[in-house]
């Protein structure tokens, strides 16, 4: 069984400036894939970034960015350059395949001030 | 090309009746997940489909219960409302159902209300 835990409910950032959120997991699988999802007030789920746990070298995607550390099952993301489109609802996911069940954390809210 | 589509968007029900929410997935897409999220919580699994046969299921009573028609749409239907069944019903699509390198794209969910 896989479990995630986001241990931030909520978080703020200034626009302009960098966020980390964090989130930390827990699987008996020797393979297994990571990924952040952002949730707007639109209710529409959006895949911002995923992580292969066999790749050491951490995923990056425009703005968003990962430090995956995989001894200590830690997966935080990195927004840097925030923007008031990036305020949202957040949540990482795990799954044994890249498109087999998700398990959910309870999310971070993200406020981004001007 | 459209995305994931669901319908209906919100829909208000009492204690004990029975809903059913459909999903259709992005053209060319074989595969299809329902998501159950209640408020202030993260998507908790309910079922995989996969060409028309069930590949997964996660902890629900068995008042719930889904199927997917060949051109791949999906229904999930729940029995015997409860008041905690009140959330927000996600469905996810992708190509199949384990393979490497996929991406699952989420429809933007029906609100379900039981009173």
């Amino acid at each position: 069984a896989q479990t995630v835990t986001q241990s931030q409910p909520e978080m703020s950032v200034q626009e302009a400036e960098t966020v980390t959120l964090s989130c930390t997991y827990d699987t008996s699988e020797s393979d297994y894939y990571l990924f952040w999802y952002k949730q707007p007030p639109s209710r529409q789920m959006i895949l911002v970034i995923r992580q292969e746990a066999y790749k050491q070298q951490n995923a990056t995607e425009n703005r968003f960015s990962v430090n995956f550390q995989k001894a200590a099952k830690s997966f935080s993301l990195k927004i840097s350059d925030s923007q008031l489109g990036d305020a949202a609802m957040y949540f990482c996911a795990s799954s044994v395949f890249t498109a087999s069940k998700l398990t959910f954390g309870t999310g971070t809210r993200l406020q981004v001030t001007l | 090309d459209a995305g994931v589509t669901q319908s209906p968007t919100h829909l208000i029900k009492t204690r004990g009746q029975h809903v059913t929410l459909r999903c259709s997935p992005i053209s060319g897409h074989k595969s299809v997940s329902w998501y159950q999220q209640v408020l202030g919580q993260g998507p908790q699994f309910i079922f995989q489909y996969y060409e028309k046969e069930e590949r997964g299921r996660g902890n629900f009573p068995d008042r719930f219960s889904a199927r997917q028609f060949p051109n791949y749409s999906s229904e999930l239907n729940v029995n015997a409302l409860l008041l905690g069944d009140s959330a927000l019903y996600l469905c996810a699509s992708s190509l199949s159902s384990g393979n490497y390198q996929e991406t699952q794209y989420f429809g933007p969910g029906t609100r379900l209300l039981v009173l």
